[in-house]
């Protein structure tokens, strides 16, 4: 099974700050790798796949980059509605498995 | 627009069997290249990725939780059904379906899940 790790598992930013949250995977997965947010109560909801391709309509403050083993999600300028729990997934087609979540707190 | 609900029990005691249905709107499961899968969230805690069907029904599960599982598709009803055996209390979780979404990447195809339903809270509990 390929694991992924988050780093941190927490963070405390401030409106406008410029955020990184990093994956790794356990093996090389190319750029298949796909970043969430997800908000208390709601469902995740997709922001970068393939490593770096934005989905549609997501804030271009969103970016990733990476691959092989080691992934970026950046957040060039914290909005308040950023304050979420950020997740990293992979897939090789025949398992799917998330990162344990980046949780970005109000500082 | 896609939508996609979950629905089922929200108590089960354990040993029992849990069946949940996805029922979905703005796609087919016949249609080449769709699939469903389903995704855990214990309170608390991270995603757990369980099972997903595509629409030739080929089908993968979770390495760790396979020989529990079994997902199928009725795709003329628009509905997935996934079912769990003997549940424990740390199967306590919110429970997921969402709609793959297919790309290709460098001449291969990968994909995410682009949307999601509301979720349902399954509790374990004698």
């Amino acid at each position: 099974d390929i694991q992924m790790t988050q780093s941190p598992s927490s963070l405390s930013a401030s409106v406008g700050d410029r955020v990184t949250i990093t994956c790794r995977a356990s093996q090389n997965i190319g750029s298949f790798l796909n970043w969430y947010q997800q908000k208390p109560g709601r469902a995740p909801k997709v922001l970068i796949y393939g490593a770096s391709s934005l989905e549609s309509g997501v804030p271009s403050r969103f970016s990733g980059s990476g691959s092989g083993t080691d992934f970026t999600l950046t957040i060039t300028t914290l909005q308040p509605e950023d304050f979420a729990t950020y997740y990293c997934q992979q897939t090789d087609g025949f398992s799917w498995t998330f990162g344990q979540g980046t949780k970005v707190e109000v500082k | 627009q896609i939508t996609l609900k979950e629905s089922g029990p929200t108590l089960v005691k354990p040993t029992q069997t849990l069946t949940l249905t996805c029922t979905f709107s703005g796609f087919s499961l016949d249609s080449s290249k769709e699939g469903v899968g389903w995704i855990r969230q214990p309170p608390g805690k991270a995603l757990e990725w369980l099972a997903l069907i595509y629409w030739d029904d080929d089908k993968r599960y979770s390495p760790s939780l396979s020989s529990r599982l079994t997902i199928t598709k009725d795709a003329s009803k628009n509905q997935v059904v996934l079912t769990l055996t003997n549940m424990d209390p740390v199967d306590t979780a919110t429970y997921y379906c969402a709609h793959r979404r297919p790309y290709i990447l460098t001449g291969y195809y990968s994909d995410y899940f682009d949307y999601w339903g509301q979720g349902t809270l399954v509790t374990v509990s004698s």
